[in-house]
């Protein structure tokens, strides 16, 4: 049984591009969570989606982020016309969603804008 | 709203030594606690979770956590440090069936030969 898979694990984009994070949970998973954790900064928490659903994302940015996780396909976290201040790992999780259960995380997507 | 702190950014402890690495949780209802590892340029793994069947919890690692209601903490202990327990901890917290995690600011953890 696979992790949870975030690709690419890498990824460098100029000021202006729009840069596209990918999240496939662990099997049998259906909710997933994006958290950005700055450089000596904890994790903070960005946004939590079931499948075709955003439940919370009260930590989202206002303007430029989106996430969605679709019916079929990973879940994708978007920034548009990104600033040097995205620049910051982001680690997606999932979990099978029942009480008490934990959630699993990737090996996170660093991201550093140019 | 559920939170996390954890006291000390940085803790150093020799080879050998008792690791005692602090969590303090907010919560106004029974919480679901857990503790994460990260080592450079990885992901979080799990070491160990409460989910109130028993209040001392033992993990991956030798590491081990009590929940104490009354003092509102999580600690994390491990009797000996090893060379490898280097890296960065983070405690968590979970209310109920919601299911948003919450995550203290991370210590990082120096073992010194």
């Amino acid at each position: 049984n696979a992790g949870v898979m975030q690709n690419p694990r890498h990824l460098v984009r100029r000021r202006g591009q729009e840069a596209r994070l990918r999240c496939s949970p662990m099997k049998g998973h259906s909710h997933v969570y994006w958290y950005r954790q700055l450089p000596e900064e904890g994790l903070k928490f960005m946004v939590y989606l079931q499948k075709e659903n955003i439940i919370d994302e009260s930590g989202m940015p206002k303007e430029r982020f989106s996430a969605e996780f679709p019916k079929e396909g990973p879940s994708i976290l978007r920034i548009q016309q990104v600033v040097r201040g995205d620049s910051a790992a982001y680690f997606c999780a999932s979990s099978p969603g029942q009480e008490g259960t934990e959630a699993f995380f990737g090996q996170g997507t660093r991201l550093t804008v140019v | 709203a559920q939170s996390v702190t954890q006291l000390g950014s940085h803790v150093s402890v020799s080879e050998g030594a008792l690791v005692l690495l602090r969590c303090n949780y907010s919560s106004s209802v029974p919480p679901y606690l857990f503790w994460y590892v990260q080592y450079p340029n990885q992901g979080l793994q799990l070491l160990l979770k409460y989910t109130s069947a028993a209040t001392l919890v033992k993990g991956i690692n030798g590491f081990e956590a009590e929940f104490k209601k009354s003092e509102t903490s999580f600690h994390l202990t491990k009797p000996s440090a090893h060379m490898s327990d280097a890296a960065e901890y983070f405690c968590a917290v979970r209310v109920g069936g919601y299911q948003k995690v919450t995550f203290g600011t991370g210590t990082k953890l120096q073992v010194i030969p």
